[in-house]
């Protein structure tokens, strides 16, 4: 089965500062990627997704990630976050042909400082 | 936007009783549903994938005779927690499979609570 992995664990930012979360993951087949976000209190909700064309995907609330098939990596990016963004943020994979069943990392848990 | 419905959000029991928690797609058919635990603080961790007429497929670990699973029709999946103990208490998601597109959405979560 596929892994994924989130390299930062706890990100701490101040208001307006842009935002690169990092996300790997291991399985040679067609994958779907996702971002999902859990406010506090919150159940997860989908930022963006990447199925097929264009590498660069923009979601909502600004937040963008770009595939790059040669590196497995589908980072998450942000140029200006806002207080608002405090949550945990998810990265996600679903491996096509193999039972489509989705892994996630671990999470990375982001705190913006007003 | 799809919605998936999972009921109840809180449930609280004793040892040794069974927990049924339902997962419903609202608005659209799934054809997979898939069964998460949380831990605090932690990632979600897939226990089982579960399509609708067949048996569910259980991940390593995760014993299927604790965990009951049944997708009986493309719009509903439970989950049983088969003689619960303190250690299953923990935070149930459920996601659904949009039948035509394959998107996820997810349900609110189910929180256990075995005393």
């Amino acid at each position: 089965a596929q892994s994924v992995s989130q390299h930062n664990h706890h990100v701490i930012l101040s208001e307006a500062a842009s935002l690169e979360l990092g996300c790997n993951y291991s399985y040679g087949g067609t994958v779907n990627l996702f971002w999902y976000v859990q406010y506090p209190g919150q159940h997860l909700q989908l930022l963006l997704k990447y199925f097929s064309g264009d590498p660069l995907v923009k979601g909502i609330k600004g937040f963008e990630a770009e595939f790059i098939k040669s590196k497995f990596s589908f980072n998450l990016r942000k140029p200006s976050v806002q207080w608002s963004d405090t949550a945990e943020y998810f990265c996600a994979v679903k491996a096509l042909y193999n039972n489509n069943d989705m892994r996630f990392g671990a999470g990375t848990r982001l705190t913006v400082k007003p | 936007g799809a919605v998936v419905s999972q009921h109840p959000s809180w449930v609280i029991c004793k040892s040794g009783t069974s927990v049924k928690i339902e997962c419903r797609s609202l608005d659209f058919q799934a054809t997979t549903m898939f069964w998460y635990r949380q831990f605090p603080k932690q990632s979600l961790m897939l226990m089982a994938t579960s399509n609708e007429g067949s048996k569910a497929t259980y991940e390593q670990g995760v014993e299927k005779d604790k965990f009951l699973i049944n997708h009986a029709s493309l719009t509903l999946s439970t989950l049983t927690v088969t003689s619960a103990h303190p250690e299953d208490s923990s935070f149930y998601i459920c996601s659904a499979s949009m039948l035509n597109t394959g998107e996820l959405f997810f349900g609110e979560g189910s929180r256990l609570t075995v005393l």
